[in-house]
C-alpha cells in the first residue's frame, strides 16, 4: 500500500500570505496526485489534479507541483474563504489521503 | 448533472453491520468507478474500498476482512457492507465517482453520519 505524508498538519495565515502544504508519498506515484479542500460539514472539493492541472473553478491563487515522492500545494494571497482543511490524494495505485491540513487564520 | 446521494441508518449497535447505499445519477455506475470514503468526527478522510465499472471490487488492506461493496445497475446503485462495528467506525461514510482509469474522485455526495453505539 501507498502511504502519504502530508505536512503541516497544521497552519496558521494572515490573510494575503502564501502557504505552502506538502505530501510525500512511500513510492513514485508518477504525478498521479490530487488536491481537495474541505469546509466543515461539507463533502470535499477537488481542486487540482494529476499534481498541477486546476480543475474548472479553481482560483489561480492555488497551484501544485512536484514529481516522483514529492509534491507540494500553495495558496499564494490567502483569502478568508480559503480558510479550510486539505488533503492529498494520491491514484497511482488504488487510492491513499494524505493526513490533511488545517488552515487557520493568524 | 451529476449527483450521488448516501443513506442509511444513523445509529449501529457495535458487533452489527452497517448497510449504505449511494444512488447516483447524471452518470452510469458501468461508466466509472465508485468509491467509499470515510471520516471519522475531526479526523481526516480514509478510502474504504471501490467498485469498478466492470463490476470487480478492491478495498482497503486495514478493512477488507469486514467489507464488502456491491451494486444495482439497474437502479444506479452502489452498497457498501462493513460487518463487525466497533465505535471507531463512527464517522461520515461519502461515495464519490471516480475518473477513467484508476482515477481521481471529481463528485461526491454530501455524507452519512454513522454512529456506532449501544
Amino acid at each position: 500500500d501507498i502511504q502519504m505524508t502530508q505536512s503541516p498538519p497544521s497552519l496558521s495565515a494572515s490573510l494575503g500570505d502564501k502557504v505552502t502544504i506538502t505530501c510525500q508519498a512511500s513510492q513514485n506515484i508518477n504525478k498521479y496526485i490530487a488536491w481537495y479542500q474541505q469546509k466543515p460539514g461539507k463533502a470535499p472539493r477537488l481542486l487540482i489534479r494529476y499534481t498541477s492541472t486546476l480543475e474548472s473553478g479553481t482560483p489561480s491563487r492555488f497551484s501544485g507541483s512536484g514529481s516522483g515522492r514529492d509534491y507540494s500545494f500553495s495558496i499564494s494571497n490567502v483569502e478568508s474563504e480559503d480558510i479550510a482543511s486539505y488533503y492529498c490524494l494520491q491514484y497511482d495505485n488504488l487510492w491513499t489521503f494524505g493526513g490533511g491540513t488545517k488552515l487557520e487564520l493568524k | 448533472q451529476v449527483r450521488l446521494k448516501e443513506s442509511g441508518p444513523r445509529l449501529v449497535q457495535p458487533s452489527q453491520t452497517l448497510s449504505v447505499t449511494c444512488t447516483v445519477s447524471g452518470f452510469s455506475v458501468t461508466s466509472y468507478h465508485v468509491s467509499w470514503v470515510r471520516q471519522p468526527p475531526g479526523k481526516g478522510l480514509e478510502w474504504v474500498g471501490a467498485i469498478w465499472k466492470g463490476g470487480s471490487t478492491d478495498y482497503n488492506s486495514a478493512l477488507k476482512s469486514r467489507l464488502s461493496i456491491s451494486r444495482d445497475t439497474s437502479k444506479n446503485q452502489v452498497f457498501l457492507k462493513m460487518n463487525s462495528l466497533q465505535t471507531d467506525d463512527t464517522g461520515t461514510y461519502y461515495c464519490a465517482k471516480g475518473t477513467g482509469g484508476w482515477g481521481y474522485f471529481d463528485y461526491w455526495g454530501q455524507g452519512v453520519m454513522v454512529t456506532v453505539s449501544s
